[in-house]
């Protein structure tokens, strides 16, 4: 139990183009998902927190316009990284939780490449 | 907020060997300890967590021990083998923020067979 995917896996796109990943829980519902990017040899750096039907709650220092969070039901939320640029690159991983406070879920993380 | 210490950052051990990671918290209100393995390209793995109301826990070769007096919490690692050998995370939950994770910095394990 406890199954997060995440879709892509691995992205390459060019400069200036937006990317949109997917997280989804697969057998729970998740009240609240998050977002980290992580850089080689780094820790996790939480991005924002994501709740069903309300407005994602970014992490000091994160663009909100850049880095569009929706968490459209409780199974699914999505980052969208808008007009990408080579520093945008990175390894994105969402987690899910389904309760307050518990065990956070990680997805496999997808790994942007922008060229 | 909350902000979490981890040592060492890189530890080598001799395969059968023992291997202690450290962490410390700033925020007594943390409540939750959870600590993640992560190989290269793969997501955290919950490893073992422990909670406040807890000072020990484990689970098999892992053990993780807690001491709130002192902020800090370990994680014990019995009879490692290579298999052990990835990231090892320790996080703290920030009390007053609900359920947000603050990470250590990590600790790259290598263990020599």
């Amino acid at each position: 139990g406890a199954v997060v995917s995440q879709h892509p896996s691995r992205v390459i796109c060019k400069s200036g183009t937006s990317v949109k990943i997917e997280c989804r829980s697969l057998d729970f519902q998740a009240t609240t998902m998050f977002w980290y990017r992580q850089f080689p040899k780094k820790s996790l750096m939480l991005m924002a927190t994501s709740n069903e039907g309300s407005k994602a709650t970014y992490e000091q220092g994160v663009e909100k316009d850049k880095f569009l969070i929706n968490h459209a039901s409780l199974t699914l939320s999505t980052l969208t990284v808008t007009s990408a640029h080579p520093e945008d690159s990175s390894f994105y991983i969402c987690s899910a939780t389904d309760r307050v406070p518990d065990t956070q879920y990680f997805g496999p993380g997808t790994r942007l490449t922008v060229l | 907020g909350e902000n979490v210490e981890q040592h060492p950052s890189t530890l080598s051990v001799q395969e059968g060997d023992s291997a202690v990671i450290k962490c410390t918290y700033s925020d007594s209100a943390s409540n939750y300890f959870p600590w993640y393995k992560q190989e290269l390209g793969k997501r955290p793995q919950l490893i073992i967590d422990i909670r406040s109301n807890v000072g020990e826990k484990k689970d098999q070769r892992i053990a993780v021990t807690l001491n709130k007096t002192a902020k800090h919490f370990s994680l014990h690692i019995t009879e490692t083998q290579p298999e052990d050998s990835a990231v090892y995370f320790c996080a703290a939950i920030r009390g007053e923020y609900g359920n947000k994770l603050v990470f250590g910095a990590g600790t790259i394990l290598r263990v020599k067979s």
